[in-house]
């Protein structure tokens, strides 16, 4: 079936480099997709969003890229901090605004 | 800001027993979810509330799990029984409209383990 996935489980960073989170779409169709971030013990919170229409999004230290020939996903994070070590997921909307898929998460740690 | 609110944040039951989480939407948020995430996993959709009415529960086993929203506002997800493979975070999360294209604002979910 369709499903949104990511390539790397776990991804280490050194305090101040930037991040790349990436995930990989199957489903043609979609044209909204989603960042959270989840700390442990927390909820999912939103990010930043994209619809299919954009292929570039800013908001304050991060960027979602959405490539859709290749149906690919990616949130880059600036001057990566402590405070965003986390899970993070990339979810997906079909065009027929079926429910919310989310993707298995990516883990990020941040060395000092 | 404005938060989704959940109780209990940590539940410990033995299976076969009933269980019940609680949920309190955004204020004003005419749409809530439940969401079912096992450790590791993404959350995975069980239902969804427009006001008072359910819109989707195709993904809510319904032999022993119900939902309900009586008043529009906060929600109660029940299991009975529970079985040990319904360890998991249960999130809720609201909106504040019908499509899944509005941004979900989720709480901070309730934690089950059964035993």
């Amino acid at each position: 079936g369709e499903s949104v996935g990511l390539h790397l489980p776990t991804l280490s960073v050194q305090e101040g480099d930037n991040s790349i989170i990436n995930c990989a779409y199957s489903n043609s169709a979609s044209d909204y997709f989603i960042w959270y971030k989840q700390e442990s013990g927390k909820g999912p919170q939103f990010i930043i969003d994209i619809r299919s229409n954009m292929d570039k999004r800013q908001g304050q230290r991060v960027t979602v890229l959405l490539n859709k020939t290749v149906k690919h996903l990616s949130l880059q994070i600036a001057a990566t901090q402590p405070g965003d070590s986390a899970v993070y997921f990339c979810a997906e909307v079909g065009a027929a605004g079926n429910k919310l898929t989310f993707g298995g998460g990516t883990r990020v740690l941040v060395k000092p | 800001e404005a938060e989704v609110a959940q109780s209990p944040r940590y539940k410990i039951t033995e299976k076969s027993q009933a269980v019940a989480f609680w949920c309190d939407p955004i204020s004003g948020h005419a749409t809530l979810y439940w969401y079912r995430q096992i450790l590791g996993q993404g959350p995975e959709l069980l239902v969804q509330f427009q006001d008072e009415s359910v819109v989707d529960d195709s993904q809510l086993p319904k032999d022993r799990f119900s939902a309900e929203r009586l008043k529009g506002v906060d929600s109660t997800l029940k299991i009975q029984p529970a079985e040990l493979g319904d360890s998991a975070m249960y999130l809720c999360a609201s909106s504040d409209r019908r499509t899944y294209q509005e941004t979900q604002y989720f709480g901070p979910g309730t934690r089950l383990l059964v035993l």
